[in-house]
This record gives structure tokens, C-alpha cells and sequence, in this order.
């Protein structure tokens, strides 16, 4: 498995942009970098997957460095709905994927 | 969409009972994933299944089997439930091809174990 570290907490107030890091320092060459979001009482939710640079969709940014030992998670704007758990998964390759902890965003009005 | 679905969403037993937990997912999914929730561990890995009758351990597998008799079926087995088994059980489901397909999740059970 390939460990990685996140915060345990964070919070943000409604409108801002919010940045989760991730540290994933023995992430295999072939791995890929996944992150989902889990609101209370559901199954976690696929969120944006990337591998190298920058991957955006509609819903966040992920940001990885040239070492891909860290990752960043992006979302704009948060709004008391985006209130969820943040999973960060590295594998897919030589690793298996491991949910891990997360780390709880708390969005304040 | 996928969906995936989960037998019952609260489940009571008794310890030493046998518990069956069933997730059928509809999109034809080869990888199929057993988690269990627990608050401050988040979600680990107890078995998964990448092809009908094939399935491999994952992080915690002690106390758990699993059955995989059709493609769209997996199951979770607790021979004799004890209480350390009282969690959230989530099921997901995945393409094949790799593992770090996207996870489709069901909305889990919740089982107490008395």
C-alpha cells in the first residue's frame, strides 16, 4: 500500500477556495493519484483522478508536482454543501488503493 | 447510472450468528470491494473480487469471507458475528482493467452486533 498523510481537519468559510494536501512520498511510478468525498450516511463518491501536472473537471483541481510526492485537491468556491470527509488514494498500479482516514472539511457560513 | 445496492441498510444480530450481507451492482462491473467504516479509521479494505469466484484478502479479512457466484453478486459472510464487527459496511464496485478505477459505492449497512 502506499501511505499517505493528510489533515485531519480544516475549515472554511462559505465562498473560498479550498486547498487539501496530501503527502504520498512512495508513490510507485505507475500509480495514480484518486480522490473522493464522502458526505454523512452515503458511500464515498469518485471526485477527479490525475496523474502528473494539473487535471480539472467541474467539480475541483487537482494539482501534482514534478515528484508527485504530494498532491493538491482544489475546490472553488466552497459552499455548506461541499461540508464533507476527503479521501486521497495513491495506487492502481504496483500499490493497491487505501481509503485511509481523510480529512473532514468543515464549510462555515 | 451504476447502481449498486445493499440487502438491508440497518441490520441487528446476535453474537455467533451468521450474517450474510449481499451487494448486487447492475453495470456489469468485474471488480467488486467489501469495506467497513469505523469512526477515526476511515474505510478499510476487508475483501475484493475481480472476477466471479475469485477474490482476494484485503487489510482486515479475520472474521470475514466472501462469495462471488455471479458477476453482478458479492457477498460478505460473518461465520459467527462478534461485536467488534458492529461497523458500517460499504460494498462498491469498479471497471475492470485496473484498480484505480473509479469506485461506485451503495449506501451501506449499518450492523450492530449484540
Amino acid at each position: 500500500l502506499a501511505k499517505t498523510t493528510q489533515p485531519i481537519s480544516m475549515d472554511s468559510y462559505e465562498g473560498q477556495e479550498v486547498n487539501i494536501t496530501c503527502s504520498h512520498n512512495n508513490i510507485a511510478t505507475n500509480d495514480y493519484i484518486t480522490w473522493y468525498q464522502q458526505f454523512p450516511s452515503q458511500g464515498p463518491r469518485f471526485i477527479i483522478q490525475g496523474y502528473k501536472t494539473k487535471v480539472t473537471n467541474e467539480v475541483a483541481s487537482l494539482f501534482i508536482p514534478a515528484d508527485r510526492k504530494s498532491s493538491t485537491l482544489s475546490l472553488p468556491r466552497v459552499s455548506l454543501s461541499d461540508t464533507a470527509v476527503y479521501y486521497c488514494l495513491v495506487g492502481g498500479g504496483n500499490n493497491r488503493l487505501a481509503f485511509g482516514k481523510g480529512n473532514q472539511v468543515v464549510v462555515i457560513p | 447510472d451504476v447502481k449498486v445496492t445493499q440487502s438491508s441498510r440497518y441490520l441487528v444480530k446476535r453474537t455467533g450468528e451468521k450474517v450474510f450481507l449481499e451487494c448486487v451492482q447492475d453495470m456489469d462491473h468485474e471488480n467488486m470491494f467489501w469495506y467497513r467504516q469505523d469512526p477515526g479509521l476511515g474505510l478499510r479494505l476487508i475483501y475484493f473480487s475481480y472476477d466471479v469466484k475469485m477474490k482476494e484478502k484485503g487489510d482486515i479479512p479475520e472474521g470475514y469471507s466472501v462469495s462471488r457466484e455471479k458477476k453482478e453478486r458479492f457477498s460478505l459472510i460473518l461465520e459467527s458475528a462478534s461485536t467488534n464487527q458492529t461497523s458500517m459496511y460499504l460494498c462498491a464496485s469498479s471497471l475492470g482493467g485496473g484498480q484505480a478505477n473509479e469506485q461506485f459505492f451503495g449506501p451501506g449497512t449499518r450492523l450492530t452486533v449484540l
